[in-house]
């Protein structure tokens, strides 16, 4: 099983909401990330996980918040985000194997009213 | 981190080979060079990976000169399917799971008929 699942494909909030984004892999991987993407721009690192402990962190607000609960699920935690978060959030999971190269989710569409 | 830098935007007609160039000067000894594809609103995807010289799999090539200061991913008798946007990394690859990995800006490739 080479795939990154996220969940849900589609997320529409207010402002006060909170909400939560989901990933989950089962390839073993130990290191997970989230990226931001908006229109016409590469992603932009959010996160990064490795062996369940959060390594990097690439100066985010805190209404977004990681976890990662065990070596297969990542979440992101979103509470009062602003119109400008929306985007399209990626998450990766990278493991050992030949290359060391990410497998992307099909992200999920976030869009802030 | 080593700085990407790759055309906006490439257009290209089926059947003809397309050449991206990703220069990278500022290329650290332990870096790898990755070259991923991205479809509109799905997850980048791993095309290939290489330190030196040339390497080759059932997609693409990527030629990398002995400097290293930039390389070129090569895509022979590209069709329809193949318009993407394509990203070149540079960073740690083989041995580092949860190191970072930043994208450049991205070439548009548009295959037209």
């Amino acid at each position: 099983d080479t795939e990154v699942t996220q969940t849900p494909k589609h997320l529409v909030m207010g402002m006060t909401n909170k909400k939560s984004l989901k990933c989950e892999q089962h390839m073993g991987h130990r290191a997970m990330y989230w990226y931001k993407q908006k229109a016409k721009k590469p992603p932009e690192l959010m996160f990064v996980y490795s062996y369940e402990k959060l390594s990097i962190n690439e100066s985010v607000p805190s209404r977004f918040s990681p976890e990662c609960p065990n070596s297969s699920l990542l979440n992101l935690h979103l509470h009062a985000l602003q119109p400008e978060d929306s985007a399209l959030y990626l998450c990766a999971s990278r493991g050992s194997g030949a290359y060391n190269e990410q497998f992307f989710g099909p992200g999920t569409r976030l869009t802030v009213l | 981190l080593a700085k990407t830098t790759q055309p906006i935007s490439m257009d290209s007609y089926e059947g003809q080979e397309v050449n991206i160039t990703c220069s990278h000067n500022n290329i650290a000894t332990n870096d790898y060079i990755t070259w991923y594809q991205q479809f509109p609103s799905q997850g980048p995807r791993f095309i290939i990976q290489g330190y030196k010289t040339k390497v080759t799999n059932e997609v693409a090539s990527l030629f990398i000169p002995a400097d290293r200061k930039s390389s070129t991913l090569s895509l022979p008798r590209v069709s329809l399917s193949d318009t993407a946007v394509y990203y070149c990394l540079v960073g740690e690859g083989v041995g580092n799971q949860g190191g970072k990995l930043i994208f450049g800006q991205g070439t548009e490739l548009s295959v037209k008929p």
